[in-house]
């Protein structure tokens, strides 16, 4: 019962670099979505997508790429890491219908010098 | 704006000492409420949804209700095993506006 699984869980960056958090769902839900979250900001949407093929962007999508593909993997891409990306990354999805409940992946600790 | 504020940040509580958690929102076209338990170094987990004012739902110990400007989680007897950062978020559309959460401690 795999639900949400998010990889690696912790990685460390240098400045510049680039890197891809990886976030599959084996739930067959449409709505997929990437938050990160600090300390004293709550969770905050970075980009969401509601099926393959379909993205969009949440609250703070600047440095970040997404892409769906296929229904099951969502994959969030750093372009050029900052030191201001250094959060802990949560995957989540959902059924798209109902405003069904969204589940979240054990989370991405990244840390960016 | 969106927004979803709650109070308090902190809280600590003794076993058995039944307190209020708080979540105030401003959220357009409001479709649910959620409420999320989240431990240290983990993902948010599921707690409860209630969808209109009025509406209660109870899970062990806990008990989420919800008027039209706010929603509460009510611990009963807490344990120490309730310990941990409790999530409240709007459902607008498409995504879910969090707030910063509560942080419970309970002490044995």
């Amino acid at each position: 019962n795999a639900g949400v699984t998010q990889t690696p869980k912790f990685q460390v960056l240098k400045t510049g670099q680039s890197m891809t958090l990886q976030c599959a769902q084996d739930m067959n839900h449409e709505y997929m979505s990437w938050y990160r979250q600090d300390p004293g900001m709550g969770l905050r949407l970075i980009h969401y997508s509601v099926g393959a093929g379909i993205t969009d962007q949440g609250e703070v999508p600047n440095g970040y790429n997404v892409s769906r593909s296929t229904t099951e993997d969502f994959p969030l891409r750093l372009l050029s890491a900052a030191p201001s990306q250094t959060s802990v990354y949560f995957c989540a999805s959902r059924r798209t219908t109902g405003g069904g409940i969204q589940y979240f992946g054990a989370g991405t600790r990244l840390s960016v010098l | 704006e969106d927004q979803v504020t709650q109070s308090p940040e902190a809280l600590r509580l003794q076993e058995g000492e039944s307190s209020s958690l708080n979540c105030s929102y401003t959220v357009s076209g409001l479709r649910g409420l959620f409420w999320y338990r989240q431990d240290p170094g983990k993902g948010p987990e599921f707690l409860f949804t209630l969808y209109s004012a009025g509406e209660e739902k109870e899970k062990e110990r806990l008990k989420a209700t919800l008027t039209k400007k706010e929603s509460f989680l009510h611990i009963t007897a807490p344990k120490p095993e309730d310990s941990a950062t409790y999530l409240c978020a709007g459902y607008n559309t498409d995504k879910l506006i969090f707030g910063t959460g509560t942080r419970l401690q309970v002490f044995p």
